[in-house]
């Protein structure tokens, strides 16, 4: 069965760098999510991405944030110049055609800033 | 999107139906129920949705009462490997619209 794939599975890295996390949604798929997950709480909403753009940004998704597809099989979160809080398991998703189809979820990437 | 009202854990005996319930009384005409979990610190994992009649695939059931007021995620056979967080949600089912995530039913199943 075809699944959302994501690189690194971990990440340690110095606070104030940029990081990139990658995902490979599944291949037919339009629809493409970042969430979020802090250590002992709920799953959160980053951005959707659709059509080569975001679609929907949550509070979180600051400037520091930015999402590219920059060909047709990966999708990138960017960090800037990331922060502690940070510190959080990132997944990416995506969805067939939008609708009632159900978002598949990658298993993430552990992002730990030091 | 509308709100969901779960338990915050329950146990099951392995063998046995786990039986999960969800309130959704504000949910609108256009509006699925979608379930997932987590087990431990992996991806949420999609496990089945319907919108009013009951659904059956090779994970689970879903059954909607008629109102759709609430639901009830069955495992009719629960393992060890079904111990995780059961996430109810609903929303609409047009567009891409985001998933939100509450606090889950944590589900432990026990040998």
């Amino acid at each position: 069965e075809p699944e959302v794939t994501q690189t690194p599975s971990h990440q340690v890295t110095q606070m104030g760098q940029e990081v990139i996390l990658r995902c490979v949604p599944i291949s037919n798929h339009l629809y493409f999510y970042w969430y979020r997950q802090i250590l002992g709480q709920k799953v959160e909403f980053l951005v959707s991405f659709y059509n080569n753009e975001i679609s929907e940004k949550s509070e979180i998704f600051d400037d520091q944030f930015s999402v590219e597809r920059p060909d047709g099989s990966n999708f990138t979160l960017k960090i800037r110049s990331t922060k502690l809080e940070d510190s959080a398991m990132y997944f990416c998703a995506s969805c067939a055609t939008g609708g009632r189809q159900p978002q598949h979820f990658g298993d993430g990437t552990r992002l730990s800033i030091l | 999107d509308a709100k969901t009202t779960q338990p915050p854990s329950m146990d099951c005996a392995e063998g046995r139906a786990a039986n999960l319930p969800c309130n959704h009384s504000t949910i609108s005409g256009n509006e699925y129920v979608y379930w997932y979990r987590q087990i431990h610190s992996q991806g949420p994992q999609y496990i089945i949705h319907g919108l009013k009649n009951n659904e059956t695939n090779e994970m689970a059931s879903l059954i909607i009462t008629e109102d759709r007021k609430s639901s009830t995620l069955i495992l009719p056979h629960a393992t060890l490997r079904d111990t995780a967080v059961y996430y109810c949600i609903v929303r609409v089912g047009t567009g891409g619209f985001k998933t939100i995530f509450g606090a889950g039913t944590r589900l432990f199943v026990k040998a």
